[in-house]
């Protein structure tokens, strides 16, 4: 079946260092692959997502690109900022099929 | 202003009783879903309803029940057979789940506790 393999967090960084998230995923189909953002005691925003192999998603100064030939969809940001402390999920969705999850990976941003 | 509402925010639950989670949405999605998130962990999937009138189990239904009577109403009960209730619960909605590229809407979520 399919899957979603997430970098174990927590991530701690500096404000304005260079974030990557990895996020891996197997599936059978041809996945649409999304990136949703957790802030606390709150529920999944989306953050950005990607439809087909090769395409680029960004938004908010973050960036993720459709890896076919590596299964691959990491996350990336030039230069963090406190704000952007919350959790991130990487996610996959095949036609017809339930999203898909991975465990998350919480991030702190220290000043 | 459309969206998932989602009340209440704060539920507890004393043993043996049933409690019931709301879920009404306005975005006229087809497709939603209950979600149950224990602290640090991922979202594990408990309930779905792709139309009106049917229901599916996720991965984690036992000791929950849904009911799915009009388009912008999910709620999920959680009855007494759930032994650790306690978690965060998310609703969520769908356009149309027949698309791969139809991004899931969250709910701001329910905090259930066990008194």
């Amino acid at each position: 079946g399919n899957s979603v393999t997430q970098m174990e967090g927590p991530v701690t960084l500096s404000e304005e260092a260079f974030l990557t998230i990895n996020c891996t995923y197997t599936a059978t189909g041809y996945p649409s692959l999304f990136w949703y953002v957790q802030y606390p005691g709150e529920g999944l925003q989306l953050l950005l997502k990607a439809t087909k192999a090769d395409d680029k998603g960004s938004n908010k100064g973050f960036e993720a690109t459709y890896r076919k030939e590596t299964t691959s969809f990491h996350l990336e940001k030039g230069s963090v900022q406190v704000s952007d402390s919350a959790v991130y999920f990487c996610a996959l969705s095949d036609p017809g099929q339930n999203f898909v999850f991975g465990p998350g990976t919480r991030l702190s941003v220290l000043p | 202003d459309g969206g998932i509402t989602q009340s209440p925010k704060y539920l507890f639950r004393k043993e043996g009783q049933n409690v019931t989670l709301s879920c009404e949405q306005n975005l006229n999605h087809d497709a939603m879903y209950w979600y149950r998130q224990d602290p640090g962990q991922g979202l594990r999937l408990i309930y779905y309803s792709q139309i009106v009138n049917d229901f599916q189990k996720g991965d984690i239904a036992e000791g929950y029940s849904v009911s799915r009577e009009k388009k912008e109403s999910f709620p999920l009960t959680v009855t007494s057979a759930q032994k650790n209730p306690t978690a965060f619960y998310l609703c969520a909605t769908r356009l149309d789940s027949r698309l791969a590229n139809e991004k899931l809407f969250f709910g701001s979520g329910t905090q259930l506790s066990v008194l």
